[in-house]
């Protein structure tokens, strides 16, 4: 089992719905979540980060840990073509440092 | 403020050679981490530098090593290279401070193709 699991989608969306992108992990010492958008051809790019369980609110963009059951979700409002890209999540263990364990993440296509 | 850059962008190499990829920090950032990412996968960690040192490393063989100077630029270095060495490999720089974690910024690769 994958410490970090996400569907690689591709999920397509029309322009303007609401995106919900999952996670799960099974390691406990999970303690920091974050969320990297990655355009084709592109590095990585921070969105969103987290430390506690609930609910993260930025621009169009939420993000929403819950520690019980090992789940965390980025919700994209009013979604834009411009949001078409993989949706990796990231965590971080306590003590680990700055090393980042990846899902393999989910590919959007937000369509006109 | 200038992000991560990373150079080539693009390498190909024969199996067996080696190969060096170099990175240049954010500006004001000291840790720097390598990741590889096949094609389709999540990135995984390979080793982390903070002040020249190998700060911690992923299950990568000792084959992949790396540098980190005063500049906090730094290498990766692969020897002896394979065919599942193919991916883009990723340099990624933070702010490491007492008990913090710092969000790490990417660069936007070097893809990596061994023949």
């Amino acid at each position: 089992q994958k410490e970090v699991e996400q569907d690689p989608g591709p999920l397509s969306v029309p322009e303007g719905a609401i995106v919900s992108l999952n996670c799960t992990y099974s390691n406990s010492a999970f303690q920091y979540f974050m969320w990297y958008r990655q355009y084709s051809r592109k590095g990585p790019e921070l969105l969103m980060y987290t430390y506690s369980s609930g609910n993260k609110e930025d621009g169009r963009f939420t993000a929403q840990v819950d520690k019980s059951s090992k789940y965390i979700s980025l919700f994209i409002r009013d979604s834009q073509p411009s949001d078409s890209a993989t949706y990796l999540c990231a965590n971080i263990l306590t003590g680990g440092g700055n090393k980042l364990t990846f899902g393999t993440g989910t590919q959007l296509k937000v369509e006109l | 403020e200038t992000g991560v850059t990373q150079s080539p962008t693009h390498l190909i190499k024969t199996r067996g050679q080696q190969v060096t990829l170099r990175c240049s920090s954010q500006s004001g950032h000291n840790t720097v981490s390598w990741y590889q990412q096949a094609l389709g996968q999540g990135p995984q960690f390979i080793f982390q530098y903070y002040r020249e040192e190998e700060n911690g490393r992923g299950n990568f063989p000792p084959r992949f090593s790396g540098l980190q100077f005063p500049n906090y630029s730094s290498e990766l270095n692969v020897n002896a290279l394979e065919l599942d060495d193919s991916a883009l490999y990723l340099c990624a720089s933070s702010s490491k401070a007492q008990g913090a974690i710092s969000p790490l910024h990417f660069g936007n690769g070097t893809r990596l193709t061994v023949t």
